[in-house]
């Protein structure tokens, strides 16, 4: 089963505006990571937050985490047409095992 | 200059054939992984490799075999080929299994007909 679950499932924004989307896991966690995956290609490591931490900035990215609600957010500010990707959470459930969430598909507008 | 490499990027073939994927990473990284993505985006673990020696191997089927001759490369090998194996393949690796992020090669769109 999936230990991620993003919100919303998609996204429609105007160049320019911030994009926010959510995520909620089931168990307790180390760390939790974020990956984007532009259509057809790969998935990219964007941030890694660990749980004794509570916000973290990465260029236009900001992450927070709250592990008494288990739940994360990932903030996109003053988006770009190449933003246009779909987002994903991940957690660790094991050792060498990542839980990937079903991901939220942003779509920046020109 | 690629990190993690998959050949091939597009494979179509029947039913009941036995097909292969292969990885290879350039990273010196220690752990590689296969996962599957489905047409719903969903994308689940199949194999970790630490080493070349199999960690995790999560309720995969035994048609599908992973191979690790070295640490720089993890094959997957996929007999009589079920249409329910459409999908995405990804190849990752990572230095360490724990608090390490992953990298993905492109992908392996797999189309059984």
């Amino acid at each position: 089963s999936q230990q991620g679950e993003e919100d919303p499932q998609a996204l429609s924004i105007q160049e320019g505006e911030n994009a926010t989307m959510n995520c909620s896991y089931k168990t307790s966690i180390n760390n939790l990571q974020w990956y984007r995956q532009n259509s057809g290609r790969g998935l990219v490591h964007l941030i890694l937050i660990r749980s004794n931490e509570r916000e973290k900035h990465s260029g236009r990215l900001r992450v927070t985490l709250d592990t008494s609600k288990k739940s994360s957010s990932l903030l996109i500010t003053a988006s770009r047409a190449a933003d246009t990707a779909s987002y994903f959470c991940a957690t660790e459930p094991n050792d060498y095992k990542l839980s990937f969430g079903a991901g939220t598909t942003v779509t920046v507008r020109a | 200059d690629t990190a993690v490499s998959q050949t091939p990027k597009y494979l179509v073939t029947q039913m009941g054939n036995d097909k292969s994927i292969k990885c290879e990473q350039n990273l010196g990284h220690d752990t590689m992984y296969w996962y599957k993505q489905d047409s719903k985006k969903f994308l689940k673990i199949m194999f970790s490799y630490n080493n070349k020696e199999l960690i995790i191997n999560e309720t995969v089927p035994n048609r599908f075999s992973p191979k690790s001759p070295d640490k720089a490369h993890l094959n997957l090998h996929i007999n009589s080929l079920e249409l329910g194996d459409s999908a995405v393949y990804f190849c990752a690796s990572s230095q360490g299994g724990r608090v390490h992020e992953q990298y993905f090669g492109p992908g392996t769109r797999l189309t059984v007909t």
